[in-house]
Order: structure tokens, then sequence, then C-alpha cells
């Protein structure tokens, strides 16, 4: 069973909010990932990490950031939410071993009024 | 290019029929890694299975299936005798052996009508 949470699982903000999405894991995975899926289920990685002070952008430009203080820890923080941010995000963590299957969290509905 | 193609958007079967998921991918390492994850309407992704390139035998666990084919680059994804709580979206995904990076194709969803 994965241990990986994401709080909120919905969120209703207005435009201008700052908002920060939180993941926690406690498998003790090392490389953590946010994607953002549209309406149309397409997921797209946004960002990525594999360690502690590692953050990369993934293959979908956003204008979110993140940051992995701990290594359990990878929240997600829109400094000024538009409308064009209301997506689903969905945090996953994967494991040491090179191509071990990632784990999902329930994912943060996000609409931006 | 790595890509994965699901071009079945959305399918619709009556309980107890049997169902086929196709995913074709293209990848030019000869080292890579297949995933299948299901999406229920609580909305997480769970993992159905993973299945490395040097490994075509097809495995079977319940009433799934999977089909996997280097010679038409396929990972064909088969529930049996349907039910509705199958019902969810499916995606198939690739993963690039060294690296921690997944490509997902996007998606199939599936109802089964009761």
């Amino acid at each position: 069973e994965a241990d990986i949470y994401q709080t909120p699982r919905y969120l209703v903000i207005g435009t201008g909010k700052k908002i920060t999405l939180e993941c926690s894991q406690t498998m003790g995975h090392d490389k953590m990932y946010w994607y953002q899926q549209d309406p149309g289920m397409e997921l797209h990685l946004i960002h990525y990490s594999y360690g502690v002070n590692s953050t990369e952008k993934g293959d979908l430009s956003s204008e979110s950031t993140v940051s992995r203080i701990r290594t359990e820890h990878f929240p997600l923080t829109l400094e000024s939410a538009r409308p064009s941010h209301t997506s689903q995000y969905l945090c996953a963590s994967s494991g040491p071993v090179l191509n071990t299957e990632a784990f999902f969290g329930q994912g943060t509905r996000l609409t931006v009024v | 290019a790595q890509k994965v193609t699901q071009a079945q958007t959305e399918i619709s079967v009556v309980e107890k029929e049997d169902v086929t998921l196709d995913c074709v991918y293209e990848t030019r390492d000869t080292t890579y890694y297949l995933f299948w994850y299901k999406q229920p309407p609580s909305g997480e992704l769970v993992f159905l299975i993973r299945r490395n390139s040097f490994d075509e035998q097809n495995e079977i666990s319940g009433r799934y299936s999977w089909n996997f084919q280097k010679s038409t680059s396929s990972f064909n994804f088969t529930i049996t005798a349907s039910q509705v709580v199958d019902s969810a979206v499916y995606f198939c995904a690739l993963g690039i052996s060294g690296t921690y990076k997944y490509i997902f194709g996007t998606g199939t969803r599936l109802k089964v009508l009761a």
C-alpha cells in the first residue's frame, strides 16, 4: 500500500492568491514528481526531484515552483493563481531502484475563480 | 523520440464482456520499462504492472492479462469478464532506462455498464 498524501483534495481560490499544494510520502523515496492532469486526462510532468535540494522542471512549462528541503516533503507553490492554473495536480514518488513503479497521491483539484 | 500512444479514448462495454486496451510505444532504447496504471474516480493512479523490455512473457493476474510484443511495440491490457468496478481511466507508461522519468499515454476511459 502506497503512503503518499496530498492536501488539500479540493481547493477553490480567487485569482491572485498564493497557494501551496502539499505532498508528503512516508516510504523514504528519493524521487518525487508533480504531474498536471488536464480535463482530457493527459498527464504532464511539471516538476521532479531526485533528492533533497534537487529540483528540475518537467516537460510542460509551469509557473509553479517546488522545493525539496526534506526527503518526505515536496510542496508545489503558485505565487499568483490564475484561472489557467485550474487543473488536477498529482504528486508521485518512486524508490531508489531504477525504473521501479511510481506511487501516486490522490491529487489536488484546484479551481481558480 | 519516446512516445506512448493509447488510441482508444473511451470504450464502453457491458458487464461480463472482455475488453482489450491498446498501448503502442516508441523508443530507440533497448532497455526500457512499461507500466499500466488504473485511475478510478477517486483520482489516484494505482499501479497494476511493470514489465521490462527483456521479458516478453505474457502475464495473467486474475481477470487481468497483459500481452507484450516487441515486434509490434505493443503492450496491450485485457480485462476478462469485466465488472462495473473496472470502470476507470487506464494509463500505459514508458520508463526509460537510466532515467527516473515516465512517459504516459493519454489514457483510455473504460466504462463498464451493468
